[in-house]
């Protein structure tokens, strides 16, 4: 089976562009979640969703925004980009319940220039 | 905001050697999970521990949890070259969040 997905792998933007990173889950996960993570610290949370609705929203502007699809994948948007936007992106997928770890893709490494 | 707080901060160790790395954290929670990661790329989940146990192993890991002390334990036996990553403790407290710490980064030398 194939792990958790995310394209690109890579991304160089300008201040005030737009991004859209992209994430499969693994077949049969219901839920994605986002984090981002600057170099030096770990993780922090952006979302989640389960089942197409957001479960969750971190302590990020709205500038972040993300949604599901019905095959369960899904985009983040971040607008109006910042230099601090430069970071890790990283995506999650899970079965339902506290039972469960989590599965992350390798992540995006976004540039803001 | 970051619940948990890895110690060491770094750690170096001679291959073969035992590795001991310490978390703690602020709040009730649901499960405490350990991961690793290698280069800045994607975490590697390694094992979860419910708030009711207190004890858990998987192959060469050990995993502690004191609940009352608020405080985990990853114990990584015979270490090898490979185990060079940095591990990061996570709780997670509301069933959609992971809380993570600063990390502890672990250089196994040859």
């Amino acid at each position: 089976d194939a792990g958790v997905t995310q394209s690109p792998t890579h991304l160089i933007k300008t201040r005030g562009q737009q991004v859209t990173l992209r994430c499969s889950p693994i077949s049969g996960h219901k839920s994605v979640s986002w984090y981002q993570q600057v170099l030096g610290q770990g993780p922090q949370f952006i979302f989640q969703y389960y089942e197409k609705e957001e479960r969750g929203r971190g302590n990020f502007p709205d500038r972040f925004s993300a949604r599901q699809f019905p095959n369960y994948s899904s985009e983040l948007n971040v607008n109006a980009l910042l230099l601090g936007d430069s970071a890790l992106y990283l995506c999650a997928s899970s079965l339902p319940g506290i039972n469960y770890g989590y599965t992350f893709g390798s992540g995006t490494r976004l540039t803001v220039v | 905001s970051q619940q948990g707080e890895e110690d060491p901060q770094a750690l170096s160790i001679q291959e073969g050697e035992n590795a001991t790395m310490n978390c703690s954290y602020k709040t009730s929670i649901n499960n405490l999970q350990w991961y690793r990661q290698n280069s800045g790329r994607g975490l590697v989940h390694l094992i979860l521990i419910r708030s009711n146990e207190r004890e858990k192993h998987s192959g060469r890991l050990r995993v502690t949890l004191d609940t009352s002390k608020k405080s985990s334990s990853l114990l990584i036996t015979a270490s090898r070259a490979a185990d060079t990553a940095s591990y990061f403790c996570a709780t997670d407290e509301s069933n959609y969040q992971l809380i993570w710490g600063a990390g502890t980064k672990l250089i196994i030398k040859p």
